[in-house]
């Protein structure tokens, strides 16, 4: 267990859809990452956040936004879903901002699982 | 374009049959690289952090080595329980901005 937790672990919308994944970051971590997993594309970094700004951006849809809250949770929306939206989603937690080489020791939740249909 | 490869994309090993995993990588500025394990459904563990050429980190039956273009992880005599997928990322700076650049994994399955 990474102590990182994400909710739901399963979801199942239609196209054209608007939902929310959750991640509550390891007790003392103030960064949290966003990566979405498909079969064809592998694991890809959509943005950072740190103590409640956004750190890093990667290769994040419009459709797609995220905030980081002042309890440190943070939030993905994903809005006009599309079929090719279905993926893991995960998010990760590290302690720093990213300035050093161990911001990058990223301990990941377990995903949720999305489906467009 | 900062890039990450793989290989073999999987690998299929009976328990205790040694072999290594490769991970080459083209980078502006390596500022460090890692491995990650993860099973299926579930998130990344995180591994090893490797730094610097030369550098090597072991666990278990596992051991992480690092060069200037690529690393390894070696694994010895393994057992069924490290069937998982390996994943390697550095970390680089992509338009100004710290991220980590996955490979697409190695699939490692140990047959009893």
């Amino acid at each position: 267990d990474s102590g990182v937790t994400q909710t739901p672990k399963h979801l199942i919308t239609a196209t054209g859809q608007r939902v929310t994944l959750r991640c509550s970051p390891r007790s003392g971590d103030l960064s949290v990452y966003w990566y979405q997993q498909s079969l064809d594309q592998g694991l890809q970094f959509l943005i950072q956040y740190y103590n409640g700004e956004e750190r890093a951006k990667g290769n994040i849809l419009e459709r797609f936004s995220a905030q980081q809250f002042p309890d440190l949770h943070s939030e993905l929306n994903l809005s006009s879903l599309e079929l090719g939206d279905s993926a893991l989603y995960f998010c990760a937690s590290s302690h720093l901002a990213g300035g050093t080489q161990a911001a990058y020791e990223q301990y990941f939740g377990p995903g949720t699982r999305l489906t467009v249909t | 374009e900062d890039q990450v490869t793989q290989s073999p994309e999987a690998l299929r090993l009976q328990e205790g049959e040694s072999s290594s995993l490769n991970c080459s990588y083209t980078v502006s500025g390596l500022r460090g690289l890692f491995w990650y394990r993860q099973d299926p459904g579930k998130g990344p563990e995180f591994l090893f952090t490797l730094y610097s050429a030369g550098e090597e980190k072991e666990k278990e039956r596992l051991k992480a080595t690092l060069t200037k273009k690529e690393s390894f992880l070696h694994i010895t005599a393994p057992k069924p329980e490290d069937s998982a997928t390996y994943l390697c990322a550095v970390h680089t700076i992509i338009q100004g901005a710290q991220k980590l650049v996955f490979g697409q994994g190695t699939r490692l399955t140990i047959n009893p």
